[in-house]
C-alpha cells in the first residue's frame, strides 16, 4: 500500500493554463505539506496544513492554492501556470508538525511550456 | 535564522568503503529534530534517519548512522559499507518541535564506484 501518493506524476501544459495535483496518505497523519523543488534540487516548503487547517503559507503566489477537503487529502490547484513553475512538487505528510519525521509522496514533474 | 548548509555538493567513495556527508545548522531553539532524506535518481524521497535534538545517543539505522555534535551543531551522516545503490542525492532537514516548518540544506551528491 502506498503511504503518500500523489497524481499525476507527469504534467506538461502550455503557460496560461490552470492544473491541479492530488495527494492522499494512508497513514493517518494529521498534518501535510507541498515541496517545491527547482531544477537545482532545492526543497522548499510551499504550504502546510494540519486537520485540514493552513498552518504555514510561505510567500506562495496567489495563484497556487491549496484545498484539504479531509485530513488524508490535500490537493494544490495552479492558475495561469508560468514558464517559472516548472518543477517538481512534492506532498508529504507527518503525524504532527515539528520535529515528527515527515513521509514524502513520489512528486509530480509539472513542464510548462 | 533557522538554517541548514551541507558544504559538499559532490562526493565519491569506494564501493564497500564508508563515507561521511556533513551537515551543519544554526538554530537558537532547544527543541528540534534532525532529518537526513536520500533522493536517487528517480526521483522519490526516501527517509533515512531521525535524531531529536535531546537524544543523548546518536541515531542508527542499519548501514546509516547520524553522528550528532550538539555543541557543533553539527549532525553527519555516516554511510557504513556504500553500495552502488547508495548513489544519490542526500539531504539534511531540520524542523522545531511546535511548528509546522522544515528546512533543507542544497544536497550532496553521492557517487559510489564500483
Amino acid at each position: 500500500d502506498t503511504a503518500v501518493s500523489q497524481t499525476p506524476k507527469y504534467l506538461v501544459t502550455q503557460m496560461g493554463n490552470d492544473k491541479s495535483i492530488k495527494c492522499e496518505q494512508n497513514l493517518g497523519h494529521d498534518t501535510m505539506y507541498w515541496y517545491k523543488q527547482d531544477s537545482k534540487k532545492f526543497l522548499k516548503i510551499m504550504f502546510s496544513y494540519n486537520n485540514k487547517e493552513l498552518i504555514i503559507n510561505e510567500t506562495v503566489p496567489n495563484r497556487f492554492s491549496p484545498k484539504s477537503p479531509d485530513k488524508a487529502h490535500l490537493n494544490l490547484h495552479i492558475n495561469s501556470l508560468e514558464l517559472g513553475d516548472s518543477a517538481v512538487y512534492f506532498c508529504a505528510s507527518s503525524q504532527a508538525g515539528g520535529a515528527e519525521t515527515q513521509y514524502f509522496g513520489p512528486g509530480t514533474r509539472l513542464l510548462v511550456l | 535564522a533557522q538554517k541548514i548548509t551541507q558544504t559538499q555538493p559532490g562526493m565519491f567513495v569506494q564501493e564497500k568503503e564508508a563515507v561521511t556527508l556533513d551537515c551543519t545548522y544554526d538554530t537558537s531553539d532547544q527543541s528540534y529534530g534532525l532529518f537526513w532524506y536520500k533522493q536517487p535518481s528517480s526521483g522519490e524521497m526516501i527517509f533515512l534517519i531521525y535524531q531529536g535534538s535531546y537524544d543523548e545517543q546518536n541515531a542508527t539505522e542499519g548501514r546509516y548512522s547520524l553522528n550528532f555534535q550538539k555543541a557543533r551543531k553539527s549532525a553527519n551522516l555516516v554511510i557504513s559499507a556504500s553500495q552502488l545503490g547508495d548513489s544519490a542525492m542526500y539531504f539534511c532537514a531540520m524542523s522545531h518541535t511546535g511548528t509546522y516548518k522544515y528546512i533543507f540544506g542544497t544536497g550532496t551528491r553521492l557517487k559510489v564506484l564500483a
